[in-house]
């Protein structure tokens, strides 16, 4: 059962522009938040993480917004570069749990020159 | 500073025979690590958490006779996959964490085939 969900497996956005990965998730009980950046065959690289008491974390081009009522969290990168090219995965985690993190899907960033 | 490494980072071995993987934090001390599994355009699924010094703890449909691992020191996990068959093939991932934050530091992976 899947409980971080990333339902767009791909998007690609050109150079410049604002790319907005959307991540929604099911567990109420989650309350922190992370974003890693995957290249194939590689493991993930840690971006940024909210914790459930904020609703917006900046770091540099990287804001992840967190809205507790619809279950939704949104990593927005401005201006977006070539080398931002990568699957985004969105995870979250318990507390309680060890930190343990469920995975999405990730979605797949292309930024075009 | 975090870095976790990975070893080996791609092992080919026969059906039957019995595979170990090695996970090191190298420069901080991790009381926990987690093993990871990425079957392809699927998302990363925990296997296992951790704690150093005690048993791990396997998530639900995972063999833990299979898929052995041990966390003896601070800076080490071992996975070993025990009689490895084809389906076993995959990208094994492990992570790790301190104390302190709640970020969970990845390994470069290794990537099993079995033929």
């Amino acid at each position: 059962d899947q409980q971080v969900k990333q339902n767009s497996p791909s998007l690609s956005v050109q150079e410049g522009r604002i790319s907005i990965l959307n991540c929604d998730y099911t567990n109420s009980m989650f309350d922190y938040f992370l974003w890693y950046k995957k290249y194939p065959a590689e493991g993930p690289t840690f971006l940024i993480s909210i914790s459930s008491i904020k609703d917006k974390n900046e770091d540099g081009r990287f804001t992840v917004f967190l809205n507790k009522s619809a279950k939704h969290l949104s990593l927005h990168i401005v201006p977006s570069q070539p080398g931002d090219s990568a699957v985004y995965f969105c995870a979250a985690s318990v507390a309680n749990s060890g930190y343990a993190l469920n995975f999405g899907k990730g979605t797949s960033l292309l930024v075009t020159p | 500073g975090a870095v976790v490494s990975q070893h080996p980072s791609r092992v080919i071995c026969k059906s039957g025979t019995s595979v170990k993987i090695e996970c090191r934090s190298l420069d901080f001390q991790a009381t926990t690590m987690f093993w990871y599994r990425q079957f392809p355009k699927k998302s990363l699924m925990l296997m296992a958490t951790s704690n150093e010094g005690s048993k791990a703890t396997y998530e639900q449909g995972v063999e833990k006779d299979k898929f052995l691992i041990n966390h003896a020191s601070l800076t080490l996990s071992t996975l070993t996959v025990t009689s490895a068959h084809p389906e076993d093939s995959s990208f094994y991932i492990c992570s790790a964490s301190d104390r302190v934050g709640y970020e969970q530091y990845f390994g470069p992976g290794t990537r099993l085939t079995v033929t």
